[in-house]
């Protein structure tokens, strides 16, 4: 079945500093991309949508500034958590989708980000 | 917002017996589709039930769709201690993105 790679797993960083997140589809060309935000025990929070080469979408109340979403290639798309603060330390989750829009979503396994 | 309400908020079962999960959402569908997540991981697609189906079978996995009272429900039969998991159903509002419900967490004891 389409994998999806999603790297680091787990990443601790200090208030102020960025951490990028990458998520790689390995086996089928993602034209769509999602990225999702989860707390615990509660439910995946859509943040944005990214469409290959073009610009993402956020979802009202995500700061597009700070969470900056590129989708260079079919295959690769990331989000930088700029200026990290504690707040920010959460469960993120990239899934993808090639060109029919009824399919399934394929995910990365997430990334544990913890801002100290 | 989310689209979807699930109940349970929590299910704990003994291994062989059914889990049933009910899902509800607000707006018109194309489609709604359940998944699973292992505690800590990323989420798996179970099954996709589209709007003009009422029921659909996967192994042990029986899901219904109710367009007209806009739920679905989530049969897992004869279970096991490895179904333990958060299932989520996710729909899709006639847009290009999945909206997720609030999910179930079901335990199942060996």
């Amino acid at each position: 079945g389409a994998v999806v790679s999603q790297h680091p797993s787990w990443v601790i960083c200090k208030s102020g500093t960025s951490v990028k997140i990458e998520c790689r589809s390995l086996d089928f060309q993602a034209t769509t991309m999602f990225w999702y935000r989860q707390f615990p025990k509660q439910s995946l929070m859509l943040m944005a949508t990214s469409n290959e080469g073009s610009k993402a979408t956020y979802e009202q109340g995500v700061e597009k500034d700070k969470f900056l979403i590129n989708h260079a290639s079919l295959t690769l798309s990331t989000l930088t958590v700029t200026s990290a603060h504690p707040e920010d330390s959460s469960f993120y989750i990239c899934s993808a989708r090639g060109h029919i829009t009824s399919s399934p979503l394929h995910f990365g396994n997430g990334t544990r980000l913890t801002v100290t | 917002s989310q689209q979807g309400e699930e109940d349970p908020q929590a299910l704990s079962i003994q291994e062989g017996e059914n889990a049933t999960m009910n899902c509800s959402y607000k707006t018109s569908i194309n489609n709604l589709q359940w998944y699973r997540q292992n505690s800590g991981r990323g989420l798996v697609h179970l099954i996709l039930i589209r709007s003009n189906e009422r029921e659909k079978h996967s192994g042990r996995l029986r899901v219904t769709l109710d367009t007209s009272k806009k739920s679905s429900s989530l049969l897992i039969t004869a279970s096991r201690a490895a179904d333990t998991a958060s299932y989520f159903c996710a729909t899709d509002p006639n847009t290009d993105k999945l909206i997720f419900g609030t999910g179930t967490r079901l335990q199942v004891f060996p």
